[in-house]
């Protein structure tokens, strides 16, 4: 059985740093993309960022709202996916989720569907 | 403001059937045939109900479908049933750095 285990979350000050984790089983980790979705309270969803996998290159992508003060790591010997958040505002106040892609008969959809969902950790950023 | 457009509720009867829509641009929806839409409920993780715009993750009903037009792509949901009160949205790949776009989500209200 797939399982995602996020931690880390807490409450942290404006311009402060913060560390997520996720910890994966159930599948093969080192062939996976790695995703970061969060939704901030009452909020809709808010892609975050993905790292490919070895294979692949570890790119990584990130959304413009993070981009530059966030940074997607892995450590495939752990099966554990991190997002390293620095500069942090009050819009970055969410409960933020570690999701994966699947591949079907055909194809791999690594970075357009999202099957597998953590339970989420929140952050809240807050004087 | 959320990148796809999505109406913020939508009701039905037991038995009926129900259609929520989420409209894009051409950098996302019109662009790719990538749709997908999720259930969420009230404190739990999202769960996969379409991708590519039509197709059906194993264990999904039969009740849900997907479609597509342009700009804008649709989540039916027919032969309505009590568990299908929750959230869902839509999401879209998108090109840029930015891969995936969501829509703010439509409530859904079984009465």
């Amino acid at each position: 059985e797939v399982q995602l285990v996020e931690s880390g979350g807490g409450l942290v000050e404006p311009g402060g740093s913060l560390r997520l984790s996720c910890t994966a089983s159930g599948f093969i980790f080192s062939n996976a993309w790695m995703t970061w979705v969060r939704q901030a309270p009452g909020k809709g969803l808010e892609w975050v960022g993905r790292i490919m996998s070895k294979t692949a290159g570890w790119k990584t992508d990130y959304a413009a709202p993070v981009k530059g003060r966030f940074t997607i790591s892995r450590d495939d010997s752990t099966n554990t996916v991190s997002l390293q958040m620095n500069s942090l505002n009050t819009e970055d106040t969410a409960l933020y989720y570690c999701t994966i892609g699947f591949c079907d008969t055909t194809t791999c959809h690594w970075d357009d569907a999202f099957d597998r969902w953590g339970q989420g950790t929140m952050v809240t950023v807050s004087s | 403001q959320s990148a796809l457009t999505q109406p913020a509720s939508v009701s039905g009867s037991p038995g009926q059937s129900v259609t929520i829509s989420c409209t894009g641009t051409g950098s996302d929806i019109g662009g790719y045939n990538y749709v997908s839409w999720y259930q969420q409920y009230s404190g739990k993780a999202p769960k996969l109900m379409i991708y590519g715009v039509s197709s059906r993750p194993s264990g999904v009903s039969n009740r849900f479908s997907g479609s597509k037009s342009g700009n804008t792509a649709s989540l039916t949901i027919s032969g309505l049933q009590a568990e299908d009160e929750a959230h869902y949205y839509c999401g879209s790949y998108t090109r840029g750095s930015t891969l995936m776009v969501f829509g703010g989500g439509t409530k859904l209200t079984v009465l």
